[in-house]
C-alpha cells in the first residue's frame, strides 16, 4: 500500500524567504505526482504536476523535483510572501488517470 | 460557470439518516472522484469512476453508494449515515490525455452526522 508522508508538518517563516517542503512515498512505482495547495475552507488547486519521467517542474516562484528511485519529491518556493501562506499537499497516482494517494501536508504561515 | 460544483457546502443530519451529496462538472472529464478530508488521516478516496455507469471502490468505500447515469454528475449517498462519517468531502475531476492530466477539485461539502 503507497504510503506518504511530508515533513514538515508545520512551517512558519518570515516573508522573503527561501523554502523547502519535502515530500516521500514508499512505492516508487508512480506514475506521477502533484502538488497542491488548499486554503482554509477552500478546495485543492494543482500548483505542479511532475510525470514519472521527468525530474522537475516549474512555474513562476515555484519548482518541484522528483527522484522517484528515492521515493522523494521537493517543492521548492522562493522569496516567500504572506499570500503563499496555505497547506501544501503532495499526492502520487499509480495510474494515468489520478487515483491519488495524498500525504497529510505542510501547513505553511508566511508573516510579514 | 465552468468548474466543477459541490452542494450543499455544509450539512448537519441524524445518525441512521440517508443523505446525497452531489456533484457536478461542466468539463466533461471522463473520471470524476470523491475523496474525504479527515484530520490525522488527509484525503482519502472513497469511489472514482471512468466514465458514465463505470464505478470502482477506492480506499474507503465501506458505508458509501455513488452513480453516474450522466457524465456531468457524480453523486455520492451515505446509506445510514454514522459520525465515523462526519468529514469534509471533495469531489474531483480529471482528463487523460497524452500524459498529462488536469485533476480540477471542488470547494468540499462540511457534513456533520449527529
Amino acid at each position: 500500500k503507497q504510503e506518504v508522508t511530508q515533513i514538515p508538518a508545520a512551517l512558519s517563516v518570515p516573508e522573503g524567504e527561501n523554502l523547502v517542503l519535502n515530500c516521500s512515498f514508499t512505492d516508487s512505482a508512480i506514475y506521477n505526482l502533484q502538488w497542491f495547495r488548499q486554503d482554509p475552507g477552500k478546495g485543492l488547486t494543482s500548483l505542479l504536476l511532475i510525470q514519472s519521467s521527468q525530474r522537475e517542474q516549474t512555474s513562476g516562484r515555484l519548482n518541484a523535483s522528483l527522484d522517484k528511485s528515492s521515493g522523494r519529491s521537493t517543492l521548492y518556493i522562493a522569496a516567500s510572501q504572506p499570500g503563499d501562506s496555505a497547506t501544501y499537499l503532495c499526492a502520487v497516482s499509480g495510474t494515468s488517470y489520478g487515483k491519488l494517494t495524498f500525504g497529510q501536508g505542510t501547513i505553511l504561515t508566511v508573516h510579514p | 460557470d465552468a468548474g466543477i460544483t459541490q452542494s450543499p457546502r455544509y450539512k448537519i443530519t441524524e445518525t441512521g439518516r440517508q443523505v446525497t451529496l452531489m456533484c457536478h462538472q461542466t468539463w466533461s472529464h471522463s473520471y470524476m472522484f470523491w475523496y474525504r478530508q479527515d484530520l490525522g488521516h488527509g484525503l482519502r478516496l472513497i469511489y472514482y469512476s471512468a466514465a458514465a455507469d463505470i464505478t470502482d471502490k477506492g480506499e474507503v468505500p465501506d458505508g458509501y453508494v455513488v452513480s453516474r447515469s450522466k457524465t456531468e454528475n457524480f453523486p455520492l449517498t451515505l446509506e445510514s449515515a454514522t459520525r465515523s462519517q462526519t468529514s469534509v468531502y471533495f469531489c474531483a475531476s480529471s482528463e487523460q490525455g497524452a500524459r498529462v492530466f488536469g485533476y480540477t477539485f471542488g470547494s468540499g461539502t462540511r457534513l456533520t452526522v449527529v
